[in-house]
């Protein structure tokens, strides 16, 4: 029971254009949405986030959009670039069952093309 | 400041043999997690701790121990080594749940 989907298993875009990276989520409880980056031989890195009581969060080049009607998120980028070229995970987390877990996608790759 | 560190970065295990999976911060977290991550699967949460004494199970708990005798140290224990848990397994910590700090990752080959 996959809670948190990302139905792109990978995404090219040209250097300089808007990458659009979409999630989706089936559990109501959720309240709280975060993205993470991954490259090669790393760890994730904590990106942007951005609560129920909002439907956008920007950071930089970053933006983060929230649909609690639609259940879906998603992650902008521009311009895009080549070091923005990873693996990119959405996670969720709930208060009401303790907020102490974080629950991820299966990842989109996004591959910036120079 | 080193945030995370895992320890070893990459280990080959013969099925039934067991291993620890070392797992220090230094940022006086309470929060710490193990998970893994599958060949183009999300990460998947095998246990976690709130604070030192005490551990809980996450969504993939089966044929792994965790034990947490200190707020810098989260091991992970694999008891019988089965294929099946061949991953890649990343230790995190928070200061609070959402943002997690991760490390580098330990891949481990079971053959």
């Amino acid at each position: 029971d996959q809670q948190v989907k990302q139905n792109s298993p990978s995404l090219s875009v040209q250097e300089g254009r808007i990458s659009i990276l979409n999630c989706d989520y089936t559990n109501s409880m959720f309240d709280y949405f975060l993205w993470y980056k991954k490259y090669p031989a790393e760890g994730p890195t904590f990106l942007i986030s951005i609560s129920s009581i909002k439907d956008k969060n920007e950071d930089g080049r970053f933006t983060v959009f929230l649909n609690k009607s639609a259940k879906h998120l998603s992650l902008h980028i521009v311009p895009s670039q080549p070091g923005d070229s990873a693996v990119y995970f959405c996670a969720a987390s709930g208060s009401n069952f303790g907020n102490e877990k974080l629950t991820f996608g299966t990842g989109t790759r996004l591959t910036i093309i120079p | 400041n080193a945030g995370v560190t895992q320890t070893p970065k990459f280990r080959i295990l013969k099925i039934g043999q067991s291993m620890t999976l070392q797992c220090t911060q230094d940022m006086n977290h309470n929060y710490m997690y193990w998970y893994r991550q599958d060949p183009g699967m999300g990460l998947k949460l095998i246990y976690y701790s709130v604070g030192a004494g005490i551990t809980d199970k996450g969504e993939v708990p089966n044929g792994y121990n965790v034990s947490r005798s200190t707020t810098e140290d989260f091991p992970l224990r694999l008891e019988l080594a089965a294929p099946s848990q061949t991953s890649v397994y990343f230790c995190a910590s928070s200061p609070r749940v959402e943002t997690q700090y991760f490390g580098p990752g330990t891949r481990l080959l079971v053959l």
